[in-house]
């Protein structure tokens, strides 16, 4: 158990809607990371936020937005959702330039 | 940006037989580490190594900054090695982990 928590574990949803993607990270680190891995293009960094502001973007789409909240969980919306965001998203956590930690990771599939 | 470069993309081998991967990266990293992702998609941290060498059972890497590679060795390899193997790296600054594109291991009973 790596100690950070996301949920749900899978998701289906249709094209069109919107999907809310949470992460708790372990405790006492306050940086969230949020990756997206689909089976074509890898691990892609989406967004980075530290002790609730974001630090770096990455390739993340206008579709896309993340925040942090004050308790540093951290969720990752997804909206007008297509096929081709069916994907694996993970969220990690470490503390500052050190070794990062990944959740379990969302299965998401748009049908 | 950085560019991270794993070989060989894959890799079958019997069970018992030992095996050495690489990662090559473009420029210089404060942070590096290894992951196995198992049949069923987690994530297992291997080994945070930005420079030296480590040692886990049957696992050692091996990191030499100044020529920007490393490597994972596994030794007696299971059924159970099999999956994927991630490098990814960082450098300070950039607040984010750039991933490998993986070598993919197969091993036979």
């Amino acid at each position: 158990d790596s100690g950070v928590t996301q949920t749900p574990k899978h998701l289906i949803t249709a094209t069109g809607q919107r999907v809310t993607l949470r992460c708790s990270p372990r405790s006492g680190d306050l940086s969230v990371y949020w990756y997206q891995q689909s089976l074509d293009q890898g691990l892609q960094f989406l967004i980075h936020y530290y002790n609730g502001e974001e630090r770096a973007k990455g390739n993340i789409l206008e579709r896309f937005s993340a925040q942090q909240f004050p308790d540093l969980h951290s969720e990752l919306n997804l909206s007008s959702l297509e096929l081709g965001d069916s994907a694996l998203y993970f969220c990690a956590s470490n503390p500052v330039d050190t070794e990062a930690f990944f959740g379990q990771g969302t299965r998401l599939t748009v049908v | 940006g950085i560019q991270v470069e794993q070989s060989p993309p894959d890799l079958i081998l019997q069970e018992g037989a030992n095996s050495t991967l690489r990662c090559n990266f473009s420029d210089s990293v404060n942070n590096l580490q290894w992951f196995h992702q198992n049949p069923w998609g987690q994530l297992i941290n291997l080994f945070y190594i930005p420079s030296g060498t480590k040692q886990n059972g049957r696992l050692s890497a091996t990191t030499v900054a100044t020529e920007r590679y490393s490597l994972l060795y596994i030794s007696s390899s299971q059924t159970t090695d099999s999956g994927v193997y991630f490098c990814a790296v960082g450098s300070s600054g950039t607040y984010k982990y750039i991933f490998g594109t993986g070598t993919r291991l197969k091993v036979l009973a």
